[in-house]
């Protein structure tokens, strides 16, 4: 058990809707990271967030956002959403901002677009 | 921007040593390189990381080239609890991560 909650396990939906996931890091730690994994593309980072601002942005779409509360708890949310959507969306969290830190993954939030 | 090349997959046998490459030809001073390696259904667990020198952790060993353009993680004694994609990562400073295609690991008993 790596210490980071992610909720939902599962999640359907269909097209054009809005969903949103969880991510509660590990105690103590600052900063959330949000990754997506699909088949095709592998694990693609999408944005970092540390002690509630964001540090750093990967692949993310403009039809996803995240944001981290000041209990440290993440959201990412993803809307209008599209088949391709569809994928594993992993939350990590590190002790610092990352420079060297060990990241401890969550078990990850598996969305089915239908 | 940093990326890094692995092979698709290997192959060990059980209680040998596996040794498992990565090229990143186009690292920065500053960047780190990480492995982590995710087993069937969960998520990546943090395996080792250096930035010049070689490491050793309970887990594995870190081999970086002189010139950091490439890296090897070598598993002393490879279990069948050792199959698993690993991913070769460079951290940059601007603190993004960039994965590689990961190699899946075989161990065969």
């Amino acid at each position: 058990d790596s210490g980071v909650t992610q909720t939902p396990k599962h999640l359907i939906t269909a097209t054009g809707q809005r969903v949103t996931l969880r991510c509660s890091p590990r105690s103590g730690d600052l900063s959330v990271y949000w990754y997506q994994q699909s088949l095709d593309q592998g694990l693609q980072f999408l944005i970092q967030y540390y002690n509630g601002e964001e540090r750093a942005k990967g692949n993310i779409l403009e039809r996803f956002s995240a944001q981290q509360f000041p209990d440290l708890h993440s959201e990412l949310n993803l809307s209008s959403l599209e088949l391709g959507d569809s994928a594993l969306y992993f939350c990590a969290s590190s002790v610092d901002q990352g420079w060297t830190g060990e990241l401890f993954f969550g078990e990850g939030s598996r969305l089915t677009v239908l | 921007d940093a990326k890094t090349t692995q092979p698709n997959s290997m192959e060990s046998n059980e209680e040998e040593p596996v040794h498992l490459p990565c090229n990143h030809s186009t690292i920065s001073g500053t960047d780190y390189i990480h492995w982590y390696r995710q087993l069937p259904s969960q998520g990546p667990e943090y395996v080792i990381h250096g930035l010049t020198s070689n490491v050793n952790n309970r887990m594995a060993s870190l081999a970086i080239a002189e010139d950091r353009k490439s890296s090897t993680l070598i598993l002393h004694r490879a279990t069948l609890r050792d199959a698993a994609v690993y991913y070769c990562i460079l951290r940059t400073t601007g603190n993004q991560f960039y994965f590689g295609t990961g190699t899946s690991l075989t161990v065969i008993p």
